[in-house]
């Protein structure tokens, strides 16, 4: 398995701003991977964050809105920009170990 | 594209009842199949998955799950459920090492009343 911690764990922003949530993996994983939990919905997957290279984001994403990085292989962060009430969600981390995807336990994101 | 099909919304149960959650995908190939479960306040945990060999596949909390390739389903199955079973349930479905993302069911919300 994998033991991945988020920073901040639940944040109220307000509309405009900007808000960067920081993931941390307890060891080194090749993939990294940002979803988005809408209220009463299910898990979307917003981009792919190898390091090294750019996230490859996932259709409905574009990276001026959620610009992510990833400096080594045990960290990764999203930043979602400029943001609307529309962007209130759970936002979560994800890790693949042996073709399996591990989660972060979420940011909760208020956008008012 | 995949798609993974729950067709129960919610499922509420009494103790001890048995339980079984639908899952149903829309891939002709080889996937690899998931159940994860969100308790309340928590975060998503890995229950069981298959990605080869016996179909039915054991998970923890007693939970197992049947692989039925003709019927392109992945059912979660559980003989007795306890309050604490109370969560939300979510199948997903990958493509062995494809380049293509984890793709989730809408998720079933479990509610265990005494």
């Amino acid at each position: 398995s994998a033991v991945i911690s988020q920073k901040p764990s639940r944040d109220i922003c307000q509309r405009g701003t900007s808000l960067t949530i920081q993931c941390q993996v307890d060891s080194q994983v090749t993939m990294m991977f940002w979803y988005r939990q809408q209220p009463g919905q299910s898990l979307t997957l917003i981009a792919t964050a190898n390091q090294g290279s750019e996230a490859t984001y996932e259709s409905g994403f574009v990276i001026d809105k959620f610009p992510i990085s990833r400096p080594n292989l045990t960290f990764s962060t999203l930043t979602v920009s400029n943001m609307s009430p529309e962007d209130s969600s759970i936002y979560l981390c994800s890790v693949e170990r042996v073709e399996t995807q591990y989660f972060g336990p979420g940011t909760r994101l208020l956008v008012l | 594209a995949q798609s993974v099909s729950q067709h129960n919304h919610h499922v509420i149960l009494s103790e001890a009842a048995s339980l079984e959650l639908g899952c149903n995908y829309s891939y002709g190939g080889t996937v690899n199949l998931f159940w994860y479960v969100q308790y309340p306040g928590q975060h998503l945990q890995l229950l069981l998955k298959y990605f080869s060999g016996d179909p039915l596949v054991k998970g923890i909390k007693g939970f197992e799950a049947e692989f039925i390739k003709s019927k392109f389903s992945f059912n979660l199955r559980k003989p007795s459920v306890q309050w604490s079973d109370t969560a939300e349930y979510f199948c997903a479905v990958i493509l062995p090492r494809g380049n293509t993302p984890l793709v989730f069911g809408k998720g079933t919300r479990l509610s265990v009343i005494a």
